[in-house]
């Protein structure tokens, strides 16, 4: 049981690239996110989805896209990098609760990523 | 929506003291608060939860308490050691079943 898998670890990419940030999950978990995590500032969302085919925007999802065709994979696509998308990343997962139950969130190792 | 301001943004206790860690949140509609840990270079990790019908809950030497009347809980950790040092996040459920989170405390344990 891999729990959730983010690849790749480190990326470094010029402005105006475009790029995937990988993300999968092994514990067929319905609700998957996408954070970003910069000093001082907490954790963000960028994205979130409740199951397959079902994306929503978070907090701060300009300049990125997402979709989610299968329970395990979430991939994260940034558009045209900025050096404003400098950041670390983290894919998160969880189960469907009931409305009163729990919403325990297993995250990933992380991206570091550098726009220049 | 909902907001999550957490206090301190940093905080450094002597080893073996205690520390406390406090959040207040907006909407009274969220019923579930957690509180994660995440160790430099790590990811965040669930160290203790609780839920809105529940005012206190404890696990070994920390503890969380849920005033929802204020809108606030804390985190308490008692006997600190060198490996509590780390940046504590709290969250909040949203009526989107989403944690909104505070902003991060950065806990230094001193020998």
């Amino acid at each position: 049981n891999a729990g959730v898998t983010q690849t790749p670890k480190f990326q470094v990419l010029k402005t105006g690239q475009s790029m995937t940030l990988q993300c999968a999950q092994d514990m067929n978990h319905e609700y998957m996110s996408w954070y970003r995590q910069d000093p001082g500032m907490g954790l963000r969302l960028i994205h979130y989805s409740v199951g397959a085919g079902i994306t929503d925007q978070g907090e701060v999802p300009n300049g990125y896209n997402v979709s989610r065709s299968t329970t395990e994979d979430f991939p994260l696509r940034l558009l045209s990098a900025a050096p404003s998308q400098t950041s670390v990343y983290f894919c998160a997962s969880s189960y469907s609760e009931s409305s009163f139950g729990k919403n325990i969130q297993y995250f990933g190792a992380g991206t570091r990523l550098s726009v220049l | 929506g909902e907001n999550v301001e957490q206090h301190p943004s940093t905080l450094s206790v002597q080893e073996g003291d205690s520390a406390v860690i406090k959040c207040t949140y907006s909407d009274s509609a969220s019923n579930y608060f957690p509180w994660y840990k995440q160790e430099l270079g790590k990811r965040p990790q669930l160290i203790i939860d609780i839920r809105s019908n529940v005012g206190e809950k404890k696990d070994q030497r920390i503890a969380v308490t849920l005033n929802k009347t204020a809108k606030h809980f804390s985190l308490h950790i008692t006997e600190t050691q060198p490996e509590d040092s780390a940046v504590y996040f709290c969250a909040a459920r949203d009526s989107n079943y989403q944690l909104i989170w505070g902003a991060g405390t950065k806990l230094i344990i001193k020998p």
